[in-house]
């Protein structure tokens, strides 16, 4: 299946700090974007990249990704308490233009 | 107006009982989902609604009925749960259902079946 897989499951750091994410996935993609879920809520949308771009940037967030290893990474830079949340990759699933393939997500708690 | 809002927020019913969940959004989008969300998962995709048709449907049981009334609404009726779809549900809706539409998701509905 394509679901994806984040690395690290959770991941603590202190407020200021830079937060890293990773995320890997197994089948070819059209896009992959990166969501947050705050405490169990709904899902906001972070950040879409295109296969054929390597790297985007809106605001604190910088996102990789590398096709030919299948995988990308989000980076956090100085992070705030508000930045606790699950983060979630989520490829566009391949034969359906539709599809939304959640990966586990990675919950990250950013302490003060 | 980059809402979608959900009701009720939360909602207890027992196995007998009929509810529904109501999700609406005033973005003029046309496709409309509901995901189901387990604690400590990622969410799964239930149903796919596009230009108020149901296009897809990911082999969820019966007891799960949804409805597309109009391009703003969108309906789950529930009826004769198990204490196992105990669950978030979200809903989302995306300008079209292609995968370069981003989709913006409610707060979810908590239910809790007894």
């Amino acid at each position: 299946s394509q679901q994806g897989e984040e690395d690290p499951q959770a991941l603590s750091i202190q407020e200021g700090e830079n937060a890293t994410m990773n995320c890997s996935y197994k089948t070819s993609i059209n896009n992959l974007q990166w969501y947050r879920q705050n405490s169990g809520r709904g899902l906001v949308h972070l950040i879409l990249i295109r296969s054929n771009e390597r790297e985007k940037h809106s605001g604190r967030l910088r996102v990789t990704l590398d096709t030919s290893k299948k995988s990308s990474s989000l980076l956090i830079t100085a992070s705030r308490a508000a930045d606790t949340a699950s983060y979630f990759c989520v490829m566009n699933s391949g034969g359906s233009n539709y599809k939304l393939t959640f990966g586990k997500g990675t919950l990250l708690t950013v302490n003060p | 107006d980059t809402e979608v809002t959900q009701t009720p927020k939360h909602l207890v019913m027992g196995m007998t009982n009929k509810k529904s969940l109501k999700c609406e959004q005033h973005m003029g989008h046309r496709a409309m989902y509901w995901y189901k969300q387990k604690a400590k998962k990622p969410p799964e995709l239930m149903f796919v609604y596009s230009y108020e048709k149901l296009s897809i449907n990911e082999s969820v049981p019966s007891r799960f009925s949804p409805e597309c009334p109009n391009s703003s609404l969108l309906n789950l009726h529930l009826h004769a749960l198990q204490p196992e779809d105990s669950a978030l549900y979200l809903c989302a809706s995306s300008l079209l259902a292609l995968s370069t539409d981003t989709q913006y998701f409610g707060p979810g509905t908590r239910l809790t079946v007894l």
